[in-house]
């Protein structure tokens, strides 16, 4: 099976731009869970995203919304990006979310300048 | 909220050491407990996923032990080789999402 998969894998963007982030789960997952990890920072889960819906969602602002599609793709979004945006952004995919193993896709760097 | 805590934060050990680390979680809500092991420039890697009081599980020179009801768990590597140098993380999976810890950085020198 091919594993999960992120694009782009390196981005660079302006304070005030906005970005999208893209993943794409493991055949047959239906649960996208994202994290971010700044320097210094553990992975801090943004949100997880199952059957289209929204399940759980971390603390951080509304700048930070995701969707997801019927085949399971998911997408991230921030919106008027602030220098702290810049980190790593890691989707992990399970089949069902709960106590399943999540697998890491390879992340993408977001760099703000 | 979860707070948790890995120990320690780094670990400098020779080849053929063996090592352990200690993951603390509050025992309240907890639903299970992943360890992840993640090398530099790769995605992390699942490692277990532990659900029981007294779960222990073994995966080659690693294993881990689970006791939810004081919340702790331990990781532990029998015979360190350089390819075991790597981040390795615990995720306490409380109500709706995993909460990572910071790590411990375990490096291997030969």
């Amino acid at each position: 099976k091919a594993g999960v998969t992120q694009t782009p894998r390196y981005l660079i963007k302006t304070r005030g731009q906005q970005v999208t982030l893209s993943c794409s789960p493991i055949s047959g997952h239906r649960s996208v869970s994202w994290y971010q990890q700044t320097p210094g920072q553990g992975l801090q889960f943004l949100f997880e995203y199952f059957s289209e819906t929204q399940r759980n969602k971390g603390n951080f602002p509304g700048r930070f919304s995701g969707r997801q599609f019927s085949n399971s793709r998911s997408e991230m979004n921030v919106s008027t990006l602030e220098l702290g945006d810049s980190a790593l952004y890691l989707c992990a995919s399970s089949p069902s979310g709960g106590a399943d193993t999540q697998y890491f896709g390879p992340g993408t760097r977001l760099t703000v300048l | 909220i979860l707070n948790v805590e890995q120990s320690p934060q780094s670990l400098h050990v020779q080849e053929g050491d063996s090592t352990n680390f200690t993951c603390s979680f509050p025992s309240s809500n907890f639903y299970a407990l992943h360890w992840y092991r993640w090398e530099t420039a790769k995605s992390p890697e699942a490692l277990f996923v532990m659900t029981l009081n007294g779960d222990e599980k073994k995966k080659g020179r690693i294993s881990a032990t689970l006791n939810t009801k004081e919340g702790y768990s331990y990781l532990y590597i029998k015979g360190s080789q350089p390819e075991d140098s790597a981040t390795y993380l615990c995720a306490p999976k409380g109500p709706g999402k995993l909460i990572f810890g910071q790590g411990t950085e375990l490096s291997v020198k030969p």
